[in-house]
């Protein structure tokens, strides 16, 4: 089965400074990875998406991410941060449940505080 | 246009009661899913609808826990005799297309009902 590992669970950045947040999964076949972002009572807001391809994947809100194969890693980027961007993160990989389903399977987030 | 919508954003109950969940998928979504968001956990898939076919209950964590769906429209998740435990916020997500293809895993999220069980 799939699974998603996110190793920080909160991480504090300074407002201008770059952020990396980190993601590795499991899964036996070409994952369909997913970064999403919620902030505080709001549900989840696709941040962006890798299928296939090019394995630098922009998004929305500057956001950025890259598929490492060799390292089954996902990692989330973004260059300079803005106060906004105070949230969690979540890492997902899609796959086929064999029971009919498609499934997003979530790592346990990454709570991002930023410091003005 | 209209996202995913969930009612009511709040739900307080008593050990024992049952209560009832709502989702308004986005027009045009075959795709629905239920999920729990326990504090400071990811979130734990329960349950799976596409069109009218068998829904995926495989999440579900008990008989106590059930939801319907009328073709590709409004879902209800009900949970009976609540415990302790089940106190959670309840996600719902739809997606354009259940049956194949990169866009069924593109699910968009409804703001969740915050459920305590007291």
């Amino acid at each position: 089965a799939q699974s998603v590992t996110q190793p920080d669970i909160h991480i504090t950045v300074s407002e201008g400074a770059s952020l990396e947040l980190r993601c590795n999964y499991s899964y036996g076949a070409t994952p369909y990875l997913f970064w999403y972002v919620q902030s505080p009572g709001q549900g989840l807001q696709l941040l962006l998406k890798y299928f296939s391809g090019d394995t630098l994947v922009q998004g929305i809100k500057g956001f950025e991410a890259e598929f490492k194969r060799s390292q089954s890693s996902f990692n989330l980027r973004k260059p300079s941060v803005h106060w906004s961007d105070a949230a969690e993160y979540f890492c997902a990989v899609g796959a086929y449940s064999g029971a009919g389903s498609y499934q997003l399977t979530f790592g346990k987030g990454t709570k991002l505080s930023v410091i003005p | 246009g209209a996202g995913v919508s969930q009612s009511p954003s709040n739900k307080v109950t008593e050990k024992g009661k049952d209560v009832e969940l709502r989702c308004d998928p986005i027009s045009g979504h075959t795709a629905l899913y239920w999920y729990r968001q326990r504090l400071g956990q990811g979130l734990e898939f329960l349950i799976y609808f596409q069109g009218n076919s068998a829904p995926d209950k495989s999440g579900l964590p008990s008989d106590r826990f059930s939801a319907e769906r009328t073709g590709e429209s409004v879902s209800t998740l009900t949970i009976q005799r609540t415990q302790q435990e089940d106190s959670a916020v309840y996600l719902c997500a739809s997606s354009p297309s259940g049956t194949s293809g990169m866009s069924t895993y593109e699910q968009y999220f409804g703001p969740g009902t915050r459920l305590t069980v007291t």
